[in-house]
């Protein structure tokens, strides 16, 4: 099956600054890498994704980049602000119209603390 | 707020016992999957169902079974409850079986003393 493995597990940085967090996967049937956003108590969120046709993209100050090649994906944020702490998780998954189920393999998830 | 319900929010018991969590899914979506999410192991995938079939099973111990019911709402059984069993169970739901944004409920925390 997938496995995701992500880092680093922890990351803290000063408000302004970016951050980054990078995930490598083994499957190479999968296709769709979505992160999701799990602030304290809450519940996960997605909040950017990209499809394997694709090598980057964009939402504001949320970008994701991919390198099928490599198998790894990686989220970056930039001009960080305090409401951007929280626990980031990316995932894998085949999602093919094919398949008779889909599910997402996460990482273990990145606690990031932007420091005011 | 995703849409997604999930009952109870907060469960407490002891080793042996049996519970039960229920969710139910945002209005429209057929698929129900559940996630089990610990300090150190992250979200894990338990079990898929779509239109109350099972769709595909992860790492599901034998103790614990699921099911999805005519309405769509499904319920995770947990019997024989041990200590490592403590944790927080998501339940998330999606319009489709084999893509799409995954919608997770609050989840329900599960003690076991």
């Amino acid at each position: 099956g997938e496995n995701v493995e992500q880092h680093p597990s922890t990351l803290s940085v000063q408000e302004g600054d970016s951050a980054v967090i990078k995930c490598t996967y083994s499957d190479s049937a999968s296709n769709y890498f979505p992160w999701y956003k799990q602030e304290l108590g809450k519940r996960p969120q997605l909040i950017i994704d990209i499809r394997s046709n694709v090598g980057e993209k964009k939402d504001q100050r949320i970008a994701v980049t991919l390198n099928k090649t490599a198998k790894h994906f990686s989220l970056h944020i930039t001009e960080t602000q305090p409401e951007d702490s929280a626990v980031y998780f990316c995932a894998a998954a085949n999602a093919n119209s094919g398949a008779g189920s889909y599910q997402l393999t996460f990482g273990k998830g990145t606690k990031l603390s932007v420091i005011p | 707020d995703s849409g997604v319900t999930q009952t109870p929010k907060h469960l407490i018991t002891a080793t042996g016992q049996r519970v039960t969590l229920r969710c139910s899914p945002r209005s429209g979506d057929l698929s129900v999957y559940w996630y089990q999410q610990s300090l150190d192991q992250g979200l894990q995938f338990l079990i898929h169902y779509y239109n109350g079939e099972e769709r595909a099973k992860g790492n599901i111990l034998e103790r614990f079974s699921a099911q999805q019911f005519p309405d769509l709402h499904s319920e995770l059984n947990l019997s024989s409850l041990e200590l490592g069993d403590s944790a927080l169970y998501f339940c998330a739901s999606s319009v489709g079986f084999n893509t799409g944004e995954l919608f997770f409920g609050e989840g329900s925390r599960l003690t076991v003393l």
